[in-house]
């Protein structure tokens, strides 16, 4: 199985400012099947990105992605109050599909 | 389309855990999607369970593919998971989601979430 592992666990950032997360594999991710989801606080995850960079319908600009093999980022260029979530990366280039642990973004 | 759990709420260990998800506004039978089933134990991270497919194919994550079953109910445009032999570990929320239909068999990923719905395995 592939593990991902995301870094920072936490990141303590103040609105506008800009957010890093990283999403390493494991092994590589065939095709940069990865996709990055938000989850507010008692709510569903929402998908943000797919293949790594595509964003999905109604996200907004200032959510984007990269990366590729074994290595992903997700960037958030400027920090909404809306923006302060749990934010997961998932895989989708081998079975089984597997999450990331989460990074947490507190408003600081 | 919308996706909307219902489940027990409570289940005691060893029984079977079953849970049924409603889809609204699309038919799950659709060669598009994969109809998926994932869980989040309480303030911890997200775990694949497995899919149907609108032939009847199912894929498991090997972790649970031993205690696991989801099917499609014919009559109605829902899908269930049936989870035997419960323990507190299996204590979760639960999930229905739409998976996207890739090139890379037994993988997807997710589109659209339902709400979820909390079960709890306890006597």
């Amino acid at each position: 199985d592939i593990v991902l592992t995301q870094s920072p666990d936490t990141l303590s950032l103040s609105p506008g400012e800009r957010a890093t997360l990283s999403c390493r594999a494991s092994q590589t991710v065939s095709t940069n099947y990865l996709a990055w989801y938000q989850q507010m606080a008692g709510q569903a995850p929402r998908l943000l990105l797919s293949g790594a960079s595509r964003r999905a319908p109604g996200i907004p600009d200032r959510f984007s992605g990269s990366g590729s093999g074994t290595d992903f980022t997700l960037t958030i260029s400027r920090l909404e109050p809306e923006d302060f979530a749990v934010y997961y990366c998932q895989q989708y280039g081998s079975s089984p599909i597997t999450f990331g642990p989460g990074t947490r973004l507190d408003i600081k | 389309v919308e996706l909307q759990e219902s489940g027990p709420g409570l289940v005691k260990p060893s029984e079977t855990l079953s849970l049924t998800c409603n889809v609204s506004g699309g038919s799950v039978f659709t060669s598009n999607y994969f109809w998926s089933i994932i869980r989040q134990p309480p303030g911890k991270g997200l775990e694949w369970i497995g899919y149907i497919y609108y032939s009847g194919s199912t894929e498991y994550n090997p972790s649970l593919e031993s205690r696991v079953t989801i099917s499609f109910d014919t009559s109605k445009n829902q899908f269930s998971l049936k989870l035997t032999s419960v323990t507190a570990a299996d204590t979760a929320v639960y999930y229905c989601a739409r998976g996207v239909v890739t090139m890379i068999r037994g993988t997807t990923w997710f589109d659209t979430w339902g709400q979820g719905t909390l079960v709890t395995v306890s006597s």
